[in-house]
């Protein structure tokens, strides 16, 4: 079974850079992709993009392509989340998501990490 | 907008059934088996309740059922408890640029 175990609550300013991490806890003996979801507060949930975890092949949503970058380290295993550049909108709950092949459903989440932006 | 459309809320009774539409296009619902809804209560993280439209994980209330017809796909919690108050999320694979679509939530309501 694969365990989704996020970084903390982190508190920024805009313009400021920031990665939050996702430990994928038994990606080492099985396939994992992992996606990365936002919800903002008091809304629904946004797919952002995803990384195979044996590879680094990266996909993203047109919505974040080239605000976000995802990146991993299988050796750990762990996926990444980075903003070069944080923008207030940015505020939201980020969620990692595990699924073991590219069209497959999402059958570990992570607890999810809060990220504050303040202008 | 999101690319799958829910119901913002339903409600029901206690041992009540209620069903959650889900409606998307050619492109996904209509093209994949790969339909899947989430639960998410307050302040947690989503967990999967179907997955391949109508298989339910290890695990899930056998209460949990799902089904697809055409762009549309349903979520149908049967005998329905004051536990399963929460938002439910459905999702797909999509042929487009977002590779993974959800709905907008519906929030049930237990009465």
């Amino acid at each position: 079974e694969v365990q989704l175990v996020q970084s903390g609550a982190e508190m920024k300013k805009s313009g400021e850079s920031l990665r939050i991490s996702c430990e994928a806890r038994g990606c080492s003996f099985t396939s994992c992709w992992i996606s990365w979801v936002r919800q903002m507060p008091g809304k629904g949930l946004e797919w952002m993009g995803r990384i195979d975890l044996s590879d680094a092949y990266t996909n993203y949503s047109p919505s974040f392509q080239g605000h976000v970058t995802i990146s991993t380290d299988k050796s750990v295993p762990t996926a990444y989340l980075q903003w070069g550049s944080l923008k207030a909108s940015d505020t939201a709950m980020y969620y990692c998501a595990r699924h073991r092949n590219p069209r497959d459903w999402f059958d570990s989440w992570g607890q999810g990490t809060l990220v504050t932006v303040s202008s | 907008q999101s690319a799958l459309t829910q119901p913002a809320s339903v409600s029901g009774s206690p041992g009540q059934s209620i069903t959650i539409s889900c409606t998307g296009t050619s492109s996904d619902i209509g093209a994949y088996h790969h339909v899947s809804w989430y639960q998410q209560h307050t302040d947690k993280a989503p967990k999967v309740v179907i997955y391949e439209v109508s298989y339910r994980p290890s695990g899930v209330s056998e209460r949990f059922s799902g089904s697809k017809s055409g762009n549309t796909a349903s979520l149908t919690i049967s005998g329905l408890q004051d536990e399963d108050e929460a938002d439910y999320y459905c999702s797909s694979y999509s042929s487009s640029s977002i590779f993974h679509v959800f709905g907008g939530g519906t929030k049930v309501t237990v009465l």
